[in-house]
This record gives structure tokens, sequence and C-alpha cells, in this order.
């Protein structure tokens, strides 16, 4: 079975541009989840979406937002980019229950310039 | 303040060696699960425990999960440099629906 898939790995982008990440799940898995992951913060919950809406949201600012279609993939759009957006971005899939584990992507470090 | 704060939060320790890394929560939590997080890739899950009380062994890991469900453990015998890592806890509060890591323990074993 095919891993969670994040795309691109590395991004490098410049203050006030917005960028695009994708997150293909696990065969299977409806549920997708994202995550920023900075040294000073540790892992912080960004969303989760379950069969296309979203369930859940930590507490980021409206420059982040996300979206599932039909097949379960996902993306992640951060506009108006900030040095402090700089950090990896991962994405979990899961079936989506309470205690479902969660299964990880490699990640999607972004380089905000 | 994070929900569940994890000690120490680095470790560096001799291959051999024993070492145990806490998870601890003022909140109950319905289950923790147990994640290591190697350079360049994203968390894997070890472990999951559910039952206030409940004790898991994945060969030289043990992990325990408190009586009252707001903390637990994780202890490593004989630590070998494959276990190089960061460990994560993570779990969903009894009330809630959204899952919530640790702050992480970076553990580093030295042959």
């Amino acid at each position: 079975k095919a891993g969670v898939t994040q795309t691109p790995r590395y991004l490098i982008k410049t203050r006030g541009q917005q960028v695009t990440l994708s997150c293909s799940p696990i065969s299977g898995h409806r549920s997708v989840s994202w995550y920023q992951q900075t040294p000073g913060q540790g892992l912080q919950f960004l969303f989760e979406y379950f069969s296309e809406t979203q369930r859940n949201k930590g507490n980021f600012p409206g420059r982040f937002s996300g979206r599932q279609f039909s097949n379960s993939r996902s993306e992640m759009n951060v506009s108006t980019l900030e040095l402090g957006d700089s950090a990896l971005y991962l994405c979990a899939s899961s079936l989506g229950g309470l205690s479902s584990p969660l299964h990880f992507g490699n990640g999607t470090r972004l380089t905000v310039t | 303040t994070q929900l569940l704060e994890q000690s120490p939060q680095f470790l560096s320790i001799q291959e051999g060696e024993n070492l145990t890394v806490y998870c601890n929560s003022s909140s109950v939590f319905s289950s923790l699960q147990w994640y290591r997080q190697e350079p360049g890739e994203g968390p894997v899950l070890l472990v999951t425990v559910v039952t206030g009380g409940e004790v898991k062994k994945l060969k030289r890991l043990t992990f325990q999960f408190g009586d009252a469900r707001k903390d637990s453990s994780l202890h490593i015998t004989a630590a070998q440099p494959g276990d190089t890592g960061l460990y994560l806890c993570a779990g969903v509060v009894n009330t809630g629906n959204q899952f919530y890591f640790g702050t992480g323990t970076s553990l580093t074993v030295i042959p």
C-alpha cells in the first residue's frame, strides 16, 4: 500500500507570495489533517478534512486554508507569506476515527525569504 | 501553554543505557499515541494506549498510560543508535475531537 505523498518536498518563496501544498493520502483513508512543525513550537494542528468537509480547525490565521477533493487528496494554501511561516508542513491521513493512527507524509519544507 | 508537556526536551545517552520519557497533561485523554520522527521524515506511530494503567511492550520499548489517563511514559531498555530520533506523544482530549501533540523529546544515542 502506498504511503502518504506530499509534494513538493522543498519550496522557497518570498514574503507576500502565496503557496499551495499537496497531499495524497493512503488509499481508503478519508481523513486528512495538516500540521506545521517548527523547532520552537513543535507540531501545531492546522486543520482536518473528512469527506471533503473541514471537520476541525486549529488556531491559525485565515491566511491558512485548505480543501479536500472527492478522491480524498488535499491541498493547503498559505496566502501573503510571512517569514514566520517558514516551517515543515506535514500532512497525515487516517481512517477518521478519534483514535485512528495518523500516517504522515515526509512533509514539505517551506522557506520564506 | 502546550496541552501535552514532554520531559526531558533533549536526551543524549550512551548505547546500552536505559531511559524514560514522560508525557504529562492536566487534561484527561481518551487515548494516547507515541510517534518517532527521524530527520527528514514524518512521524511514525509506535503505539496506542487506550485504557488507564495500560502497559504495552514493543521489543525494548515499554509504554504506560497513567491510571487517570492524564499522563504516559516511554521506557527504552538498552538503547541503541537506531533509537535516535524525536519522540512525540499525542492524543485526543476526552471531551474533544482534535489531536494534540506533545512538545517532543529529542533522543540521541551515542555508539
